[in-house]
């Protein structure tokens, strides 16, 4: 049983279009990390979100605590954004951390 | 420059030699976590700790140790590895859970 899920798991855009990642849990949580990992393996902390959403740049990260829900969007998508992009619950019980198993994106010029 | 500072950045080991990744923060942060990424299975938690002297299990933490006796060092110890711990290693910092988190590079450990 997976404390969260990401959806797609694989996903190939033309340059310039919108991206939509999704990601769902199931635990308690007192916030939800989005972070980029880029193919060369290191890992970049995106967003912290606790409610509502955050923008920053082409990116937004929104959260619906109700549903348990999270999407990271990228607007005009470029081939630097190419990454895995990994969503991750931090519990509110327990102080520890779930992880998606991400979502690869290749965008093509 | 805000880092944390991971060594080595690749390791090859024989089964049952005790070995330590290193992990050191400078931005004063009081959350620290160890964490291992295989493929198919994404990052999972190995240890994590709230503060000095305070460490907690994570998802995966059979066969690892840690301590945490200074604010900015968080030393994972394998004590006798296996083949099994053969995975790409992070540590991570930050003010806390609800705060961004700082990756090191990573370390990638293979055990033959």
């Amino acid at each position: 049983k997976n404390e969260v899920e990401q959806s797609p798991q694989n996903l190939t855009a033309q340059e310039g279009e919108f991206i939509t990642i999704n990601c769902s849990y199931s635990v308690g949580i007192s916030a939800l990390h989005w972070l980029q990992q880029h193919p060369g393996g290191g890992i970049v902390s995106l967003f912290m979100l606790s409610s509502g959403k955050k923008k920053h740049g082409r990116l937004i990260a929104t959260i619906n605590i109700q549903e348990k829900h999270s999407s990271l969007h990228i607007t005009a998508s470029h081939p630097r954004d190419s990454a895995v992009y990994i969503c991750a619950a931090f519990s509110n019980t327990g102080n520890q951390f779930y992880f998606g198993t991400g979502t690869s994106l290749t965008v093509i010029p | 420059e805000a880092q944390v500072t991971q060594n080595p950045r690749y390791l090859i080991t024989v089964t049952g030699k005790k070995l330590t990744v290193t992990c050191s923060q400078n931005m004063n942060h009081e959350y620290m976590s160890w964490y291992r990424q295989d493929p198919g299975l994404g990052l999972r938690q190995i240890y994590y700790s709230m503060n000095v002297e305070v460490t907690d299990k994570g998802d995966v933490p059979e066969g690892y140790k840690v301590s945490r006796k200074e604010k900015r060092n968080f030393p994972l110890i394998l004590e006798s590895p296996s083949p099994n711990q053969t995975s790409l290693y992070f540590c991570a910092s930050s003010l806390s859970g609800l705060y961004g988190y700082t990756f090191g590079s990573g370390t990638r450990l293979t055990v033959v």
